[in-house]
C-alpha cells in the first residue's frame, strides 16, 4: 500500500530564510506526487505536481519540489519564505488508476517576522 | 470560473443523526473525489465518483455512502452519526479520473455533539 511520510510536523522559519519542507513516499510503481498548502478553516490549494520528466518542478507562490527516486523523496522548497506562506503543508501520492490521493500528515510552518 | 462549491459550510448534528453534504464540482468536471479531514487521522479518502459510478472507496464504514448525479453534483450521507465523524469533509473535482490534478473545495464541518 501506498503510504507519505512528513517527518516534520512543526517548522518555524524567520521571514525572507529559505525553506525546506520534506516528504518520503512508499509506492509500488511511478508515483504522481502533488504538494498542497491548507491555510485555517480552508480547502487544499495546489502548489505543483509531479507526474513524470524533469525531476524539478516548479510551482506557484514562488515553491518548487524535487523528486528523487533513489530517496523516495519529494521534497519542497522555497528560496525566501513570506509571513503569508504560515500555513500546513501537505504531501500526497495519487495512482494512475483513480484520482485516490494518499496524504502525508502534513506539515504546519509558522513565519517569525 | 467558479470553483468546487460545498454545502453547508457548517453544521452540528447529534449523535444518531444522519447528515447530508453537497459538492457542486467545476463546471466540465467529472469526477467527484470526497476526503474526511480530522486531528488525529488526518486526510483520508472516502471515495469517488466518476460519470455516476463510484470509482474507489476508502476504508470507511457502510454508514459512509455517497452519490453523483447526471450533473455530475455529488452527496455525500453519514448515517448514525458518532463523535468521531466530526471533521472537515473536502469534495474535489477534476476532469477526469487517474492521475489528475484534483481541485479542492473549502469543505464541511461537521460537529457532532
Amino acid at each position: 500500500a501506498q503510504s507519505v511520510t512528513q517527518p516534520d510536523i512543526h517548522i518555524t522559519v524567520s521571514e525572507g530564510a529559505s525553506l525546506e519542507l520534506r516528504c518520503n513516499y512508499s509506492y509500488g510503481a511511478t508515483p504522481y506526487l502533488f504538494w498542497y498548502v491548507q491555510s485555517p478553516g480552508q480547502g487544499l490549494q495546489l502548489l505543483l505536481k509531479y507526474f513524470s520528466g524533469d525531476t524539478l518542478v516548479q510551482g506557484i507562490k514562488g515553491f518548487e519540489a524535487e523528486f528523487k527516486r533513489s530517496q523516495s523523496s519529494f521534497n519542497l522548497r522555497k528560496p525566501s519564505v513570506h509571513w503569508s506562506d504560515a500555513a500546513e503543508y501537505f504531501c500526497a501520492v495519487g495512482e494512475e488508476a483513480g484520482n485516490m490521493l494518499t496524504f502525508g500528515g502534513g506539515t504546519r510552518l509558522m513565519v517569525k517576522p | 470560473k467558479a470553483g468546487v462549491t460545498q454545502t453547508p459550510r457548517y453544521l452540528i448534528k447529534t449523535r444518531g443523526q444522519q447528515v447530508t453534504l453537497s459538492c457542486s464540482p467545476i463546471s466540465g468536471h467529472r469526477s467527484v473525489s470526497w476526503y474526511q479531514q480530522t486531528p488525529g487521522q488526518g486526510l483520508q479518502f472516502l471515495f469517488e465518483y466518476f460519470s455516476e459510478t463510484q470509482r474507489n472507496k476508502g476504508n470507511f464504514p457502510g454508514r459512509f455512502s455517497g452519490r453523483q448525479f447526471s450533473n455530475s453534483r455529488s452527496e455525500m450521507n453519514v448515517s448514525t452519526l458518532e463523535l468521531g465523524d466530526s471533521a472537515l469533509y473536502l469534495c474535489a473535482s477534476s476532469r477526469r479520473t487517474g492521475a489528475n490534478v484534483l481541485t479542492f473545495g473549502a469543505g464541511s464541518r461537521l460537529t457532532v455533539l
